[in-house]
């Protein structure tokens, strides 16, 4: 089982609708988790953190985080044709670590259609 | 402006010709990382540097060869490219690795023929 693991898409959804990306990941002592945008031939950025259960809500982005169910997801309403990227679940991983490591998904990639 | 700057941006180089691409923060972070990203595989990290002079190994650490002299500077150090080191290489840095947010640099393509 991978640590981390996302469905690579691609995703495809109208303008304006609900994307729905998820992410599993398998280390239980787990705290810390983010949602990186990536544009295609662009460097990762951050869009979201979260670090206990429930919902983060940040303008039209949504995080849920359910560690019960090692389960974290990411919500875009009102999706936009500039919302098209590969999103990237991370996850710090604990392990034999004090310090954790952070370990991403190989990432969804999103279509947004005009 | 905050950033994390890595040189060079491309680079086409062959089989056993040492070379060395330079990562840089002026955030004072004390944590940095180095990863690369093949397609189908994702982001894995190559190295990773707690603070200075204290370094460790990610998940793919084979060939490459890291140091962290002073707190702004991880340069990655491949002293002998083979053709499978061919890919995309990003430098991150964050405040602490586990609860806060890395930023990343631009990346630095690589081609070794």
């Amino acid at each position: 089982q991978k640590e981390v693991e996302q469905n690579s898409g691609p995703l495809s959804v109208p303008e304006g609708a609900i994307a729905s990306l998820n992410c599993t990941y398998s280390d239980r002592g787990s705290q810390s988790f983010f949602w990186y945008r990536q544009y295609s031939g662009k460097s990762p950025e951050l869009i979201m953190s979260i670090y206990s259960n429930g919902d983060k809500e940040d303008g039209r982005f949504t995080a849920q985080l359910n560690k019960a169910s090692q389960y974290v997801s990411l919500l875009i309403r009102d999706s936009q044709p500039s919302d098209s990227a590969t999103y990237l679940c991370a996850v710090n991983i604990r392990g034999s670590s004090n310090t954790g490591k952070l370990i991403f998904g190989q990432g969804t990639t999103l279509q947004v259609k005009p | 402006e905050a950033q994390v700057t890595q040189n060079p941006r491309y680079l086409i180089t062959v089989t056993g010709k040492k070379l060395t691409v330079t990562c840089s923060q002026n955030m004072n972070h004390e944590y940095m990382s180095w990863y690369r990203q093949d397609p189908g595989l994702g982001l894995r990290q190559i190295y990773y540097s707690m603070n200075v002079e204290v370094t460790d190994k990610g998940d793919v650490p084979e060939g490459y060869k890291v140091s962290r002299k002073e707190k702004r500077n991880f340069p990655l150090i491949l002293e002998s490219p083979s053709p499978n080191q061919t890919s995309l290489y990003f430098c991150a840095s964050s405040l602490a690795p586990s609860y806060n947010e890395q930023f990343f640099g631009p990346g630095t393509r690589l081609t070794v023929l």
